[in-house]
């Protein structure tokens, strides 16, 4: 696609519950990379994908946060019984390594909010 | 510990007024570096980056930054800032394909 698209934009879920969080990245990046943004914080690292590997997922919170990445492409984010402290942006981006690292370009983000 | 270091966390200028925005990183060896912006309600967009060569850059808006190697240092500068220059800037390294970002910096220009 032209760009990183991330759905849904805007998820509401009731704390305990599970939710699944979707990025489609550019088309022919190899790399992809999740991000959590919260309100007065930097962005913290979560997992990054080279292909369907992830050579690094130190940054996960906990053992309820899982990702994958199927086919080189679509990758997906999952929280497992939700908690308050989960509410935050959540950004992918993708970028190209083929000819050494180019920028990260992100996407809208997916504003989680746990009530 | 690896870090990005962005030692203003809120700045106010009025229009015109010249920026500076401090980065320093800790990462040892060969780094990329990259200003992002993020303006209220849209997604992170590059502004700059650096991979080699001129350590003066200059990116787009008007914006340049200088990478000292012997600082660690990435510092944003603009001469004179517009009220459209409000936004949430972003200072990051890529170190073995992994983007390492600062904690930001919210500008607010007044009009």
């Amino acid at each position: 696609g032209a760009g990183v698209s991330q759905s849904p934009s805007n998820k509401v879920t009731e704390k305990g519950k599970d939710v699944e969080l979707r990025c489609d990245p550019i088309s022919g990046h190899t790399a992809l990379y999740w991000y959590r943004q919260s309100l007065g914080q930097g962005l913290e690292f979560l997992i990054y994908f080279q292909g369907n590997s992830a050579p690094d997922k130190s940054g996960l919170p906990s053992d309820r946060f899982s990702a994958e990445r199927t086919g080189g492409s679509v990758s997906s984010l999952t929280i497992l019984r939700t908690q308050q402290e989960d509410s935050a942006v959540y950004l992918c981006a993708s970028s190209s390594t083929s000819l050494g690292t180019t920028e990260a370009f992100f996407g809208q983000g997916t504003r989680l909010t746990v009530v | 510990a690896q870090s990005v270091s962005q030692h203003n966390h809120h700045v106010i200028l009025s229009e015109a007024a010249s920026l500076e925005l401090g980065c320093n990183y800790s990462y040892g060896g060969t780094v990329n570096l990259f200003w992002y912006v993020q303006y209220p309600g849209q997604h992170l967009q590059l502004l700059l980056k650096y991979f080699s060569g001129d350590p003066l850059v200059k990116g787009i808006k008007g914006f340049e930054a200088e990478f000292i190697k012997s600082k660690f240092s990435f510092n944003l500068r603009k001469p004179s800032v517009q009220w459209s220059d409000t936004a949430e800037y972003f200072c990051a390294v890529n170190n073995f394909n992994k983007f390492y970002f600062g904690s930001g910096t919210k500008l607010n220009v007044k009009p």
